[in-house]
């Protein structure tokens, strides 16, 4: 009965790996988000879709890649990943309308060896 | 851009007693709406309470409660007869449209709340 479900909840590797994060959403809901938060627990926004199309991309590295096959899922694929890519990676979604808050996900946590 | 300030990294609060997490934000934005969000140890993100900024109205929700002060640009958070699982990360949001249906949340960096018993 999960909303908003990701996989793997964690996530340990090596430098330079290329690695993906799934999430999926059985809301029904239109627009799908990526969020990092850092060490310090500051989250910020990656990437937003609506119906698969990029809506936000904020400045985050081209080794980031959003893909979304379908407006219920939205995958983060990484390339030659960096020690600084370590932290916890949120998905969320939300309904196209204004006041409708975002639902997350449980985060992914990504650990750089 | 939008900023969102949490002035108070940590708090505590006894057992049943009540306990007020400040926030402020900067916009130029006249319609937006704001949030605050709550993660526990379990690192999931729980949406306490809404508002949105053309309701003059306080938002409620049980025991969470909010003093919206749009001139001021201030959004405080008070939690009443506080629980033990109200021990949690409590964050401020400030969302506006992106555009094509996308709303951008915009996060302070966090309150750290523990309840002692």
């Amino acid at each position: 009965d999960t909303a908003v479900s990701q996989t793997p909840k964690y996530l340990v590797t090596q430098m330079g790996n290329d690695k993906s994060i799934k999430c999926e959403q059985n809301l029904g809901h239109d627009t799908m988000y990526w969020y990092k938060q850092d060490s310090k627990k500051f989250l910020k926004i990656m990437f937003s879709y609506n119906n698969k199309e990029l809506i936000i991309n904020e400045t985050v590295p081209n080794r980031f890649s959003p893909k979304s096959p379908d407006k219920a899922h939205l995958n983060l694929h990484i390339n030659s990943l960096e020690l600084g890519d370590s932290a916890v990676y949120f998905c969320a979604s939300s309904r196209t309308a204004s006041n409708q808050p975002q639902h997350f996900g449980d985060g992914t946590r990504l650990s750089i060896l | 851009a939008q900023t969102v300030t949490q002035s108070q990294p940590e708090m505590s609060v006894q057992e049943a007693e009540t306990v007020t997490l400040s926030c402020t934000y900067d916009t130029s934005e006249s319609n937006y709406y704001l949030f605050w969000y709550k993660q526990p140890p379990s690192r999931q993100m729980i949406l306490v309470i809404r508002q949105e900024a053309y309701k003059q109205q306080n938002a409620t929700e049980n025991r969470f409660s909010v003093n919206f002060q749009k001139a001021a640009k201030s959004f405080s958070l008070k939690i009443s007869d506080s629980q033990l699982g109200d021990t949690a990360m409590y964050f401020c949001a400030f969302m506006k449209s992106s555009g094509a249906g996308s709303y951008q949340l915009t996060f302070g960096k966090g309150t750290k709340l523990s309840v002692i018993p």
